[in-house]
């Protein structure tokens, strides 16, 4: 089964908050990652979160880790048209000398008016 | 330019020829990556090289051929395609070792066609 589970699909009111959920199984992960993925477009980076860490926030992203449960969250305040997008989460389990990145199969985030 | 560039951006071909997918990197990384996305399917991690030396390669089809003559280029040479194999193909790179985060960074991607 997969490692990185996330919900398929998330739909919104804009203006709302979104929050997108991401549960993982290996506790030896260093450090886990939200990418965004717009149509016909590469994944881009959006924020990580280091496993020592619960929370990070950046403008309108807030990042939420339970590192007992295995529990990650991306939390975007005021949501907008433009973050229309899939949403992958990801861990990374580190070769010694490049970054193994286990994937979710993204949760598509729908923004309705 | 800058990033991570992939060319071609799309590409359309016959199960009896051969291509090639050109990645580019100018971020000073060693590391770079393959990837497959597949519609309805997680994002398939192909081949991972560190400084020019492949780690990793997930059972991929002999069909796939991948090749990195330097950390800043990455190849991945096509030959006898099946029309199961047409999906958006992902180059990355990341620093590697020492890194801290290592977080990788995606090109555009390649949408590929088998007909």
């Amino acid at each position: 089964g997969e490692d990185v589970e996330q919900s398929l699909f998330l739909s919104v009111r804009e203006g709302d908050s979104s929050v997108i959920n991401c549960t993982y199984t290996d506790s030896s992960s260093t450090y886990l990652y939200w990418y965004k993925q717009e149509p016909g477009a590469g994944l881009q980076l959006l924020t990580y979160i280091f496993s020592n860490m619960d929370m990070k926030q950046d403008q309108r992203l807030t990042v939420l880790l339970n590192k007992k449960d295995k529990h990650l969250s991306l939390r975007i305040a005021d949501t907008q048209t433009g973050d229309s997008a899939i949403y992958f989460c990801a861990d990374s389990r580190g070769y010694s000398s490049a970054s193994k990145i286990i994937f979710g199969s993204g949760t598509r985030l729908s923004i309705r008016p | 330019e800058t990033g991570v560039t992939q060319t071609p951006r799309h590409l359309v071909m016959g199960m009896t020829n051969k291509k090639s997918l050109k990645c580019e990197q100018h971020l000073g990384h060693n590391a770079m990556y393959w990837y497959k996305q597949s519609a309805k399917k997680p994002l398939e991690l192909m081949f991972v090289y560190s400084l020019e030396e492949r780690v990793e390669n997930n059972s991929v089809p002999s069909r796939f051929s991948p090749e990195c003559p330097n950390s800043s280029h990455l190849f991945l040479h096509l030959h006898t395609l099946q029309p199961e194999d047409s999906a958006l193909y992902l180059c990355a790179s990341s620093q590697g070792e020492g890194s801290g985060s290592n977080e990788q960074f995606f090109g555009p991607g390649t949408r590929l066609t088998v007909l």
